[in-house]
C-alpha cells in the first residue's frame, strides 16, 4: 500500500462544474496536509494547506480533512479550463516538515 | 515575491561528468530539499537540509551529495553522472511545517 494514494485520473469535468479530488494516507501520525497544482512542464505550486479536521476554504478551493478516515480532499468550484493540471496531495509525517510524502497526482481536465 | 531560483533550466552532461545543480532561496527558510521527478514514479526525495552545514539523506541518495554552506543556498552534486540520473530535478524550501515553495526545476539529460 502506498503511503499517499490518489486516483491518477484523468478526471474530466465541464467548465463551471465542481471538481472533486481525493487522497488517502496510511500513517495515522501524519501532521499536516497539502495540495499542490502542477501544470505540464512546470514545477508544483502550493495551493492549499490544512492541519485540522474539517473544511478550509480559499477562493474557489476547499480542502477537507478527516483524520479518522485518513482522507483529504480538494474541491474546486466553478472549474475553469485554466484549472487543468495535475494535482498532488502531500502529507507531512513530522512536525519539522522534513518527511513529506507526495502522492502520484490526479490529472484534471476542465472542458470548455 | 518570494522565490526559489535554480541556476539552470536545461542541462546536458556526459556520462561520468561531475554535475552541480544550484538552488538559492530568498525567504530565509530553514529547510531546503532536492527532489527528482520521473514519469510514473512521482516526486522522490534525494536529500534535505534543516540548517546550514546540516544534511540528511532522503529516499534515493545514492550517486548524489549536497552542500549547504549558507542558509540561502543548497547545492546538489552528481559525483559521476549516469544515464539513469536523467530527470527533472526540483529544489524546494520551507519554513518549519509549512508547505514547500519549489524552484522552476532543472531538466538534466545525461548522454
Amino acid at each position: 500500500q502506498k503511503e499517499v494514494e490518489q486516483n491518477s485520473g484523468p478526471l474530466s469535468v465541464p467548465e463551471g462544474a465542481i471538481a472533486s479530488l481525493n487522497c488517502t494516507y496510511s500513517d495515522r501520525v501524519s501532521q499536516s496536509f497539502f495540495w499542490y497544482r502542477q501544470y505540464s512542464g512546470k514545477s508544483p505550486e502550493l495551493i492549499m494547506s490544512i492541519y485540522s479536521n474539517g473544511d478550509k476554504e480559499d477562493g474557489r478551493f476547499t480542502a477537507q480533512l478527516n483524520k479518522a478516515s485518513q482522507y483529504v480532499s480538494l474541491l474546486i468550484r466553478d472549474s475553469q479550463p485554466s484549472d487543468s493540471a495535475t494535482y498532488l496531495c502531500a502529507v507531512n509525517k513530522d512536525t519539522g516538515g522534513f518527511k513529506t510524502i507526495f502522492g502520484a497526482g490526479t490529472r484534471l481536465f476542465v472542458k470548455a | 515575491d518570494v522565490k526559489v531560483t535554480q541556476s539552470s533550466r536545461y542541462l546536458v552532461k556526459r556520462t561520468g561528468e561531475k554535475v552541480f545543480l544550484e538552488c538559492v532561496q530568498d525567504m530565509d527558510h530553514e529547510n531546503m530539499f532536492w527532489y527528482r521527478q520521473d514519469p510514473g514514479l512521482g516526486l522522490r526525495l534525494i536529500y534535505f537540509s534543516y540548517d546550514v552545514k546540516m544534511k540528511e539523506k532522503g529516499d534515493i541518495p545514492e550517486g548524489y551529495s549536497v552542500s549547504r554552506e549558507k542558509k540561502e543556498r543548497f547545492s546538489l552534486i552528481l559525483e559521476s553522472a549516469s544515464t539513469n540520473q536523467t530527470s527533472m530535478y526540483l529544489c524546494a524550501s520551507s519554513l518549519s511545517r509549512d508547505g514547500y515553495t519549489f524552484g522552476s526545476g532543472t531538466r538534466l539529460t545525461v548522454v
